[in-house]
């Protein structure tokens, strides 16, 4: 079975940092781009960044750039987003997304606040 | 950056035709996705390449695009498409979604 799965979630307070993991499985990971996508609460979807296969590139929404980082282990079917100097704005559902995000995780949640 | 136009609702009623809009300049020369999403869920894929169904997706679901503008049609909407539909697409490696659109059936 195709799946995706997120975790590292929490409550962070500002300017923390936290990393959130996305183990794939059923498919050849190092095949695809990989996306991370967040949903503020009561909102709509925002791409965060996405990385491609061979991590050689990434790119980022502007909100982000300079404190979030996206990599991949490919030899662990895995991709991370490392979350620095986190703000109240961030706080969302984190969605993991394969390719041209025919496939989904179930997302985890952060929360940032004092 | 650029953006993505949806309208925040549309309604039908069971059997008739859903049509939700998504405008942009990108839309011109990039192809558009549209995902479902509903309460408490992950988001689906159900139209890529603006037009293209993914395996699963029911038949009603259908997509086009004409000029900056591509539209979702749900033909004989049910209950069950009750939900949040996002339009989605790139350029300059910028990635960017719709605001969503809430579909309300009954």
């Amino acid at each position: 079975e195709v799946q995706l799965v997120e975790s590292g979630g929490g409550l962070v307070q500002p300017g923390g940092s936290l990393r959130l993991s996305c183990a794939a499985s059923g498919f050849t990971f190092s095949s695809y781009w990989m996306s991370w996508v967040r949903q503020a609460p009561g909102k709509g979807l925002e791409w965060v960044a996405n990385i491609k296969q061979d991590g050689s590139e990434k790119y980022y929404v502007d909100s982000v750039k300079g404190r979030f980082t996206i990599s991949r282990d490919n030899a662990k079917n895995s991709l991370y987003l490392q979350m620095n100097s986190l703000r109240a704005e961030d706080t969302a559902v984190y969605y993991c997304a394969r390719g041209t995000m025919d496939v989904w995780g179930q997302g985890t949640t952060v929360t940032v606040s004092s | 950056s650029y953006e993505l136009t949806q309208p925040s609702s549309v309604s039908v009623s069971p059997g008739q035709t859903a049509r939700i809009t998504c405008s942009g300049d990108v839309l011109a020369k990039k192809y558009a996705r549209w995902f479902q999403q509903k309460p408490g869920q992950a988001p689906v894929l159900v139209i890529y390449k603006d037009s293209e169904r993914p395996s699963g997706i029911p038949e009603r679901f259908s997509g086009s695009s004409s000029g900056t503008t591509v539209t979702l049609t749900i033909s004989g909407a049910q209950v069950e498409d009750e939900a949040d539909y996002y339009c989605y697409s790139a350029a300059d490696n910028s990635w960017v979604f719709g605001g969503g659109t809430k579909l309300t059936v009954l």
